[in-house]
Protein backbone atom coordinates (compact mmCIF):
# COMPACT_ATOMS: atom_id res chain seq x y z
CA UNK A 1 0.00 0.00 0.00
CA UNK A 2 1.19 3.52 -0.64
CA UNK A 3 1.74 5.82 2.35
CA UNK A 4 3.82 8.69 3.14
CA UNK A 5 6.04 9.25 6.37
CA UNK A 6 7.17 12.71 7.97
CA UNK A 7 9.63 12.25 10.24
CA UNK A 8 10.46 14.89 12.71
CA UNK A 9 6.51 15.99 14.57
CA UNK A 10 8.16 19.53 15.44
CA UNK A 11 10.87 21.44 13.49
CA UNK A 12 12.07 24.43 14.84
CA UNK A 13 14.33 27.38 13.18
CA UNK A 14 15.46 31.01 13.38
CA UNK A 15 14.20 33.70 11.06
CA UNK A 16 16.21 33.65 8.00
CA UNK A 17 17.29 29.93 7.98
CA UNK A 18 16.43 27.09 5.95
CA UNK A 19 13.49 25.16 6.52
CA UNK A 20 13.85 21.34 5.62
CA UNK A 21 11.36 19.27 6.34
CA UNK A 22 11.26 15.73 5.81
CA UNK A 23 8.85 13.12 3.78
CA UNK A 24 9.30 9.41 2.48
CA UNK A 25 6.85 7.98 0.44
CA UNK A 26 6.51 4.08 -0.17
CA UNK A 27 5.02 3.20 -3.63
CA UNK A 28 5.05 0.02 -5.93
CA UNK A 29 4.18 2.56 -8.83
CA UNK A 30 5.02 5.92 -10.00
CA UNK A 31 3.46 8.55 -6.59
CA UNK A 32 1.84 11.24 -6.76
CA UNK A 33 3.01 13.47 -3.61
CA UNK A 34 1.54 17.11 -2.69
CA UNK A 35 3.09 19.13 0.50
CA UNK A 36 -0.29 21.10 2.10
CA UNK A 37 -0.40 23.68 4.76
CA UNK A 38 -2.10 23.83 7.82
CA UNK A 39 -2.35 26.94 9.61
CA UNK A 40 -4.13 27.23 12.98
CA UNK A 41 -7.83 26.79 12.50
CA UNK A 42 -8.18 26.40 9.04
CA UNK A 43 -8.25 23.79 6.68
CA UNK A 44 -5.32 22.90 4.79
CA UNK A 45 -4.25 24.57 1.45
CA UNK A 46 -1.98 22.85 -1.04
CA UNK A 47 1.65 24.06 -1.34
CA UNK A 48 3.53 22.61 -4.23
CA UNK A 49 2.70 18.85 -6.08
CA UNK A 50 4.36 16.26 -7.68
CA UNK A 51 3.40 14.48 -10.46
CA UNK A 52 5.42 13.67 -13.69
CA UNK A 53 8.26 15.65 -15.40
CA UNK A 54 10.77 17.95 -13.49
CA UNK A 55 11.69 16.75 -10.26
CA UNK A 56 12.25 20.36 -8.50
CA UNK A 57 9.09 21.53 -7.91
CA UNK A 58 8.12 25.05 -6.67
CA UNK A 59 5.35 26.09 -4.87
CA UNK A 60 3.66 29.18 -2.73
CA UNK A 61 5.46 31.16 -0.27
CA UNK A 62 9.06 30.34 -1.88
CA UNK A 63 9.07 27.15 -0.92
CA UNK A 64 9.83 23.80 -3.45
CA UNK A 65 10.60 20.31 -3.44
CA UNK A 66 12.73 17.72 -4.89
CA UNK A 67 11.71 14.43 -5.53
CA UNK A 68 14.32 11.90 -5.81
CA UNK A 69 13.33 8.27 -6.16
CA UNK A 70 16.84 6.57 -5.70
CA UNK A 71 15.91 7.55 -1.87
CA UNK A 72 12.05 7.42 -1.83
CA UNK A 73 11.74 11.19 -0.57
CA UNK A 74 9.96 14.69 -0.88
CA UNK A 75 11.47 16.66 1.00
CA UNK A 76 10.28 20.52 1.43
CA UNK A 77 12.84 23.21 1.93
CA UNK A 78 12.89 26.70 2.10
CA UNK A 79 16.14 28.49 2.19
CA UNK A 80 14.94 31.31 4.84
CA UNK A 81 12.80 30.93 6.51
CA UNK A 82 9.60 33.80 7.66
CA UNK A 83 7.57 34.16 11.14
CA UNK A 84 4.62 34.09 8.60
CA UNK A 85 5.47 30.16 7.63
CA UNK A 86 4.62 28.68 11.55
CA UNK A 87 2.28 26.27 11.06
CA UNK A 88 1.76 22.67 10.14
CA UNK A 89 2.97 20.66 6.97
CA UNK A 90 1.58 17.43 5.76
CA UNK A 91 3.04 15.39 3.12
CA UNK A 92 0.59 13.26 1.09
CA UNK A 93 0.17 10.87 -1.84
CA UNK A 94 -3.03 9.79 -3.96
CA UNK A 95 -2.69 5.82 -4.24
CA UNK A 96 -4.91 5.49 -6.90
CA UNK A 97 -8.47 4.87 -7.39
CA UNK A 98 -8.77 8.92 -5.49
CA UNK A 99 -7.67 7.25 -2.60
CA UNK A 100 -5.39 10.55 -0.91
CA UNK A 101 -3.08 9.33 1.92
CA UNK A 102 -1.38 11.76 4.55
CA UNK A 103 1.41 12.07 6.82
CA UNK A 104 1.39 12.57 10.42
CA UNK A 105 2.13 16.40 10.03
CA UNK A 106 5.39 18.21 10.78
CA UNK A 107 4.54 21.76 13.24
CA UNK A 108 7.14 24.64 12.28
CA UNK A 109 8.39 26.83 14.70
CA UNK A 110 10.19 29.67 14.04
CA UNK A 111 11.58 32.28 16.11
CA UNK A 112 12.52 35.37 16.20
CA UNK B 1 -16.39 31.31 -4.25
CA UNK B 2 -17.86 29.41 -1.95
CA UNK B 3 -15.41 26.03 -2.14
CA UNK B 4 -15.89 23.12 0.38
CA UNK B 5 -18.32 24.13 2.97
CA UNK B 6 -18.46 21.76 6.34
CA UNK B 7 -21.62 22.22 8.81
CA UNK B 8 -21.44 22.27 12.15
CA UNK B 9 -18.71 23.96 13.00
CA UNK B 10 -18.39 23.07 16.71
CA UNK B 11 -20.28 20.41 17.98
CA UNK B 12 -21.06 19.12 21.69
CA UNK B 13 -22.51 15.58 21.66
CA UNK B 14 -23.19 13.12 24.63
CA UNK B 15 -21.91 9.41 24.73
CA UNK B 16 -24.66 7.49 22.35
CA UNK B 17 -25.93 10.56 20.56
CA UNK B 18 -26.40 10.54 17.02
CA UNK B 19 -25.53 12.87 14.76
CA UNK B 20 -24.47 13.87 11.24
CA UNK B 21 -21.76 16.05 9.71
CA UNK B 22 -22.64 17.83 6.07
CA UNK B 23 -20.37 18.52 3.43
CA UNK B 24 -20.82 20.70 0.23
CA UNK B 25 -18.69 21.51 -2.93
CA UNK B 26 -19.70 24.01 -5.67
CA UNK B 27 -16.73 23.09 -7.75
CA UNK B 28 -18.14 20.16 -9.53
CA UNK B 29 -15.50 18.15 -7.97
CA UNK B 30 -16.21 13.53 -9.04
CA UNK B 31 -14.28 12.90 -5.42
CA UNK B 32 -14.84 14.04 -1.63
CA UNK B 33 -13.08 12.95 1.73
CA UNK B 34 -13.96 12.92 5.07
CA UNK B 35 -10.79 13.01 7.28
CA UNK B 36 -10.21 13.05 11.39
CA UNK B 37 -7.51 15.08 12.81
CA UNK B 38 -6.14 13.92 16.06
CA UNK B 39 -2.94 15.43 18.11
CA UNK B 40 -0.03 13.44 16.73
CA UNK B 41 -1.90 11.11 14.13
CA UNK B 42 -1.80 13.92 10.99
CA UNK B 43 -5.44 13.02 8.74
CA UNK B 44 -6.83 9.94 8.87
CA UNK B 45 -8.97 8.76 6.12
CA UNK B 46 -12.50 7.71 7.44
CA UNK B 47 -14.28 6.93 4.11
CA UNK B 48 -13.62 8.61 0.83
CA UNK B 49 -16.08 8.77 -2.08
CA UNK B 50 -14.17 8.59 -5.93
CA UNK B 51 -17.41 9.50 -8.01
CA UNK B 52 -21.04 10.30 -7.62
CA UNK B 53 -22.95 6.51 -5.98
CA UNK B 54 -19.46 5.00 -4.52
CA UNK B 55 -18.21 4.92 -1.39
CA UNK B 56 -15.24 3.31 -0.48
CA UNK B 57 -13.63 2.93 3.28
CA UNK B 58 -10.53 4.56 4.58
CA UNK B 59 -8.21 3.80 7.61
CA UNK B 60 -10.59 4.49 10.25
CA UNK B 61 -14.06 3.75 8.83
CA UNK B 62 -15.45 2.18 12.41
CA UNK B 63 -18.06 3.80 13.87
CA UNK B 64 -19.10 6.14 11.16
CA UNK B 65 -21.29 6.15 8.22
CA UNK B 66 -21.32 7.92 4.82
CA UNK B 67 -23.58 9.19 2.48
CA UNK B 68 -22.87 10.93 -1.42
CA UNK B 69 -26.31 12.03 -1.52
CA UNK B 70 -25.70 13.42 -4.94
CA UNK B 71 -22.34 15.03 -6.68
CA UNK B 72 -22.18 17.62 -4.62
CA UNK B 73 -22.43 16.70 -0.99
CA UNK B 74 -21.10 14.10 1.28
CA UNK B 75 -22.07 13.38 4.48
CA UNK B 76 -20.50 11.69 7.60
CA UNK B 77 -23.03 10.13 10.40
CA UNK B 78 -21.96 9.17 13.76
CA UNK B 79 -24.63 6.72 14.66
CA UNK B 80 -24.06 6.46 18.58
CA UNK B 81 -20.83 8.95 18.83
CA UNK B 82 -18.10 7.74 21.79
CA UNK B 83 -15.44 10.01 23.84
CA UNK B 84 -12.72 8.44 20.78
CA UNK B 85 -14.56 10.50 18.22
CA UNK B 86 -13.90 13.32 19.88
CA UNK B 87 -11.62 15.45 17.13
CA UNK B 88 -11.52 17.69 14.23
CA UNK B 89 -13.24 16.54 10.83
CA UNK B 90 -12.14 17.59 7.52
CA UNK B 91 -14.09 17.30 4.42
CA UNK B 92 -12.31 17.64 0.96
CA UNK B 93 -12.92 17.59 -2.46
CA UNK B 94 -11.15 16.83 -5.61
CA UNK B 95 -11.59 17.09 -9.70
CA UNK B 96 -10.56 13.69 -10.67
CA UNK B 97 -7.19 12.19 -11.64
CA UNK B 98 -4.37 11.15 -9.49
CA UNK B 99 -2.74 15.04 -10.38
CA UNK B 100 -5.09 17.30 -9.03
CA UNK B 101 -5.11 18.81 -5.67
CA UNK B 102 -7.46 18.22 -2.92
CA UNK B 103 -9.62 21.39 -1.50
CA UNK B 104 -11.14 21.26 2.30
CA UNK B 105 -13.33 22.71 4.27
CA UNK B 106 -12.72 24.47 7.31
CA UNK B 107 -13.47 21.81 9.67
CA UNK B 108 -15.89 20.51 12.64
CA UNK B 109 -14.70 20.28 15.18
CA UNK B 110 -16.58 17.84 17.67
CA UNK B 111 -15.98 16.94 21.63
CA UNK B 112 -17.87 14.13 22.75
CA UNK B 113 -18.29 13.71 26.46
Amino acid sequence: AQSVTQLGSHVSVSEGALVLLRCNYSSSVPPYLFWYVQYPNQGLQLLLKYTTGATLVKGINGFEAEFKKSETSFHLTKPSAHMSDAAEYFCAVNTGFQKLVFGTGTRLLVSP
Amino acid sequence: NAGVTQTPKFQVLKTGQSMTLQCAQDMNHNSMYWYRQDPGMGLRLIYYSASEGTTDKGEVPNGYNVSRLNKREFSLRLESAAPSQTSVYFCASLLAGRNTEAFFGQGTRLTVV
